[in-house]
């Protein structure tokens, strides 16, 4: 069974750090990219950052480039989403997901997410 | 960056009827969009990938069409399982999402 596990979340000042965690069993983990995604609670999906499963080809959303790095480990079937600089407008709950097939392909299963909340 | 435009922002159809949701690239997206479900505090649920191929395990009601920039997802003989947010996403270059249809009940 596939699955996707999301930690790291939590409350946190504007201008701080966080590091979330993405762990996932039931696939061959190294072979699928793996995206993180996030969502104000009742509004729309905002992808933030994708990796491949070599982690040669990483991607960023222009709201979060030059803050956030996603990277991998393939011997710990993990992927991490480190958050620098906070703003009040990243608070979401953040969706790691991993890809149909190993590469350019849509999300098909996600984990359940864990909610960053930014505030003073 | 991509966008997508979805129409229209809220359905409100019977259980039974038909539904037709829209969405527009801003540039050729080829075949690389999919449609999602999404329901009050679930994950969203991948229905439609390049652009007509259901996902697993998705009923036979949900279709998809198109290439490039104009797609479609219709949903025939709505159930009331059905009415939910739905979402489409392109990914041609990395990922970017529709911002959302809501069908609701009529």
């Amino acid at each position: 069974e596939v699955q996707l596990v999301e930690s790291g979340g939590g409350l946190v000042q504007p201008g701080r750090s966080l590091r979330l965690s993405c762990a996932v069993s039931g696939f061959t983990f190294e072979n699928y990219p793996i995206h993180w995604v996030r969502q104000v609670p009742g509004k729309g999906l905002e992808w933030v950052s994708g990796i491949s499963g070599n982690s040669k080809s990483v991607g960023y959303a222009d709201s979060v480039r030059g803050r956030f790095t996603i990277t991998r480990d393939n011997a710990k079937n993990s992927v991490y989403l480190q958050m620098n600089s906070l703003r009040v407008e990243d608070t979401a709950l953040y969706y790691c997901a991993k890809e149909l097939r190993s590469s350019d392909s849509s999300p098909d299963y996600w984990g359940q997410g864990t909610l960053v909340t930014v505030s003073s | 960056e991509i966008v997508l435009t979805q129409s229209p922002a809220t359905l409100s159809l019977s259980p039974g009827e038909g539904a037709t949701l829209s969405c527009r690239a801003s540039q050729s997206v080829s075949s690389s969009l999919a449609w999602y479900q999404q329901k009050p505090g679930q994950a969203p649920r991948l229905l439609i990938y390049d652009a007509t191929n259901r996902a697993t395990g998705i009923p036979a009601r949900f279709s998809g069409s198109g290439s490039g920039t104009d797609f479609t997802l219709t949903i025939n003989s709505l159930e009331p399982e059905d009415f939910a947010v739905y979402y489409c996403q392109q990914r041609r270059h990395w990922i970017t999402f529709g911002q959302g249809t809501r069908l609701e009940i009529k």
